[in-house]
């Protein structure tokens, strides 16, 4: 199985600081990788996918970037709604699996 | 937009079985791909079955693969996955999830809990 690792883990960070979290697969999985936003006790939240392709109603704060084995995701000037842990997953091969998230607290 | 709505979490002793279904609202449930992913307490997500439109195509992550069936019932807009041989470590919320073309999982449920516990 294609394994993918996040950094930093957690991230803390201030209202309107710039963040960036990597995602690194352990085999070359060209763009196919999603990011999602997730708050306890509810559902995870598609916010990229296609590596750098916003979805639709998600803030053009979040920005995603990156191939083969090393992505980005980056919020440009972080919100208060936007404490909560971040999820890469690739869909390059079975399984579909998912980074081991990246929780974003305040500072 | 479109919903999934899970049910059939419960708790269960070790060695048990159960099975959770997803009911989908809001879109053409035939036209696309379904997962279960699960969630265990204080840790990340894991993606356990995924099951193609038409329901010839299933994969099962590694951890439950010989336990889990994952199906579907296109004409009742709906996917289930049966778990038997149940582990305490198979405690944690499991979602259902709409796969959207490969590129990502655009609905998910609200999950549905499951206690794997003597």
């Amino acid at each position: 199985a294609i394994q993918l690792t996040q950094s930093p883990s957690p991230l803390s960070a201030s209202v309107g600081d710039r963040v960036t979290i990597t995602c690194r697969a352990s085999q070359a999985i060209n763009t196919a990788l999603a990011w999602y936003q997730h708050k306890p006790g509810k559902a995870p939240k598609l916010l990229i996918f296609d590596a750098s392709n916003l979805e639709s109603g998600v803030p053009s704060r979040f920005s995603g970037g990156g191939s083969g084995t090393d992505f980005t995701l980056t919020i440009s000037s972080l919100d208060p709604e936007d404490f909560a842990t971040y999820y890469c997953q690739q869909f390059n091969a079975f399984p579909q699996t998912f980074g081991p998230g990246t929780k974003v607290d305040l500072k | 937009e479109g919903q999934l709505v899970e049910s059939g979490g419960d708790l269960v002793q070790p060695g048990g079985s159960l099975r959770l279904s997803c009911a989908a609202s809001g879109f053409t449930f035939v036209r696309y791909s379904m997962n279960w992913v699960r969630q265990v307490p204080g840790e990340g997500l894991e993606c356990l079955s995924y099951i193609s439109s038409s329901g010839r195509t299933i994969y099962y992550t590694d951890s439950v693969k010989g336990r889990f069936t994952i199906s579907r019932d296109n004409a009742k807009n709906s996917v289930y996955l049966e778990m038997n041989s149940l582990r305490v470590e198979d405690t944690g919320i499991y979602f259902c999830a709409r796969e959207r073309t490969r590129d990502g999982f655009d609905i998910w449920g609200q999950g549905t809990m499951v206690t794997v516990s003597s």
